[in-house]
């Protein structure tokens, strides 16, 4: 039983580009969630996603960051025009449910560097 | 709004000394509590978890209980090895059905044989 993947585990990006991190959530989950971890701090919520779904994206930065969770393939939170602040690791999470304590199950992490 | 506070690091012990991280929380309602572990180059592994005060979530030799009186999911353990060394996060997800995971700012533990 496979767990949450994500893709690439690192990506190097110049500013002004653009960067791409998939995620396949577990087998059976259909609730995808996006998490951005700062250097030496915690994870922030970014956006919440059902299949073809946005449910909630309050935590996104509402300029260049734009996602998605078509109804076949993986999830893909898409970064454009990167800029060095975007250097993070981003985790992606998944649950079968949204319910009261429903865990979240996590990636690996995405560890994106802006040059 | 919902937040969480945990003790900084980082914290470095001897191998089978006891280990406390200290984890308070604030929030409306009853939330649920949560710890996950960060290992070097890893994502986060959920540790043990507590829904309700007074539970004790337990795993791997890890322990909190939920305790509201103090607003508290202190994490510990009674004897530490070197492979424990990790980052460790306390969580809490809103009450009423809420998804959004409040993480505390983590706290690295360094175990030295």
């Amino acid at each position: 039983n496979a767990g949450v993947m994500q893709n690439p585990r690192h990506l190097v990006r110049r500013r002004g580009q653009e960067a791409r991190l998939r995620c396949s959530p577990m087998k059976g989950h259909s609730h995808v969630y996006w998490y951005r971890q700062l250097p030496e701090e915690g994870l922030k919520f970014m956006v919440y996603l059902q299949k073809e779904n946005i449910i909630d994206e309050s935590g996104m930065p509402k300029e260049r960051f734009s996602a998605e969770f078509p109804k076949e393939g993986p999830s893909i939170l898409r970064i454009q025009q990167v800029v060095r602040g975007d250097s993070a690791a981003y985790f992606c999470a998944s649950s079968p449910d949204r319910g009261l304590a429903d865990t979240q199950y996590f990636g690996p992490g995405t560890r994106l560097t802006v040059l | 709004g919902n937040s969480v506070t945990q003790m900084e690091g980082p914290v470095t012990l001897s191998e089978e000394a006891f280990l406390t991280i200290n984890c308070t929380y604030t929030a409306t309602g009853y939330p649920s509590l949560f710890w996950y572990v960060q290992y070097p180059g890893e994502g986060l592994q959920l540790l043990l978890k507590a829904t309700k005060a007074d539970d004790k979530g337990s795993n791997k030799g890890f322990e909190a209980t939920y305790r509201k009186e103090t607003t508290s999911f202190h994490l510990e353990k009674g004897s530490v090895q070197v492979s424990d060394s990790a980052v460790y996060f306390c969580a809490l997800t809103g009450t009423s059905g809420t998804y959004k995971y409040i993480f505390g700012t983590g706290t690295r533990l360094k175990v030295l044989a």
